[in-house]
């Protein structure tokens, strides 16, 4: 089955920098990554995505960078405010290909603080 | 914006009782799964459900686990015979369909413990 690699599992920024969170996965099969961010005691929730048949998607200060021959994609966000402080999960599934039930199997979780 | 609920939002349970946790997936929506988050840890797929038949399970779902959609808008989690390692988050999620749009939303979650 899929497996996602998360690092860093914490990663303490200034506000207005930049934070980087990286991701792997192991089943070449999986084509759609979505990225979670969870604030404490709530529920996760989508703050992008990206299919395989891109290479990088950007929606405002977020963007995703997705590499399919190294297995490798990352969450970058750019100027940090204290609002973005929560745990953000990486995530992959067999999306778009028609069967199955697209389950997705989750990284570890990187717990960003920024720091005002 | 429709959202995905559940019901309870905590429950208390002794080791060795069934419990059923409650959820109601985004009405047009077709698949449906269930999530846990013991304390501190990943998001553990758990068990996905289609077209009134579960479509794939983790070896978490085991037979103490089954799921249920017992009427057009209700998705049910039944635990027969709870654990102490039981104890954790248990998110249910919908997604609409399988053709382009492949987001899950997940629900508030329900915070098992059991004693």
């Amino acid at each position: 089955g899929e497996n996602v690699e998360q690092h860093p599992s914490t990663l303490s920024v200034q506000e207005g920098d930049s934070a980087v969170i990286k991701c792997t996965y192991s089943d070449s099969a999986s084509n759609y990554f979505p990225w979670y961010k969870q604030e404490l005691g709530k529920r996760p929730q989508l703050i992008i995505d990206i299919r395989s048949n891109v290479g990088e998607k950007k929606d405002q200060r977020i963007a995703v960078t997705l590499n399919k021959t190294a297995k490798h994609f990352s969450l970058h966000i750019t100027e940090t405010q204290p609002e973005d402080s929560a745990v953000y999960f990486c995530a992959a599934s067999e999306g778009d290909s028609g069967a199955g039930s697209y389950q997705l199997t989750f990284g570890k979780g990187t717990k960003l603080s920024v720091i005002p | 914006e429709p959202e995905v609920t559940q019901t309870p939002s905590h429950q208390v349970t002794q080791m060795g009782q069934e419990v059923i946790l409650r959820c109601v997936p985004i009405s047009n929506h077709l698949y449906f799964y269930w999530y846990r988050q013991i304390l501190g840890q990943k998001v553990e797929f758990l068990v996905s459900f289609y077209n009134n038949e579960i479509s794939e399970k983790s070896e978490i779902f085991d037979d103490q686990f089954s799921v249920e959609r017992p009427d057009g808008s209700n998705f049910t989690l039944k635990i027969r015979s709870t654990k102490l390692e039981d104890s954790a988050m248990y998110f249910c999620a919908s997604r609409r369909d399988f053709s382009s749009y492949n987001e899950q939303f997940f629900g508030p979650g329900t915070r098992l413990t059991v004693l």
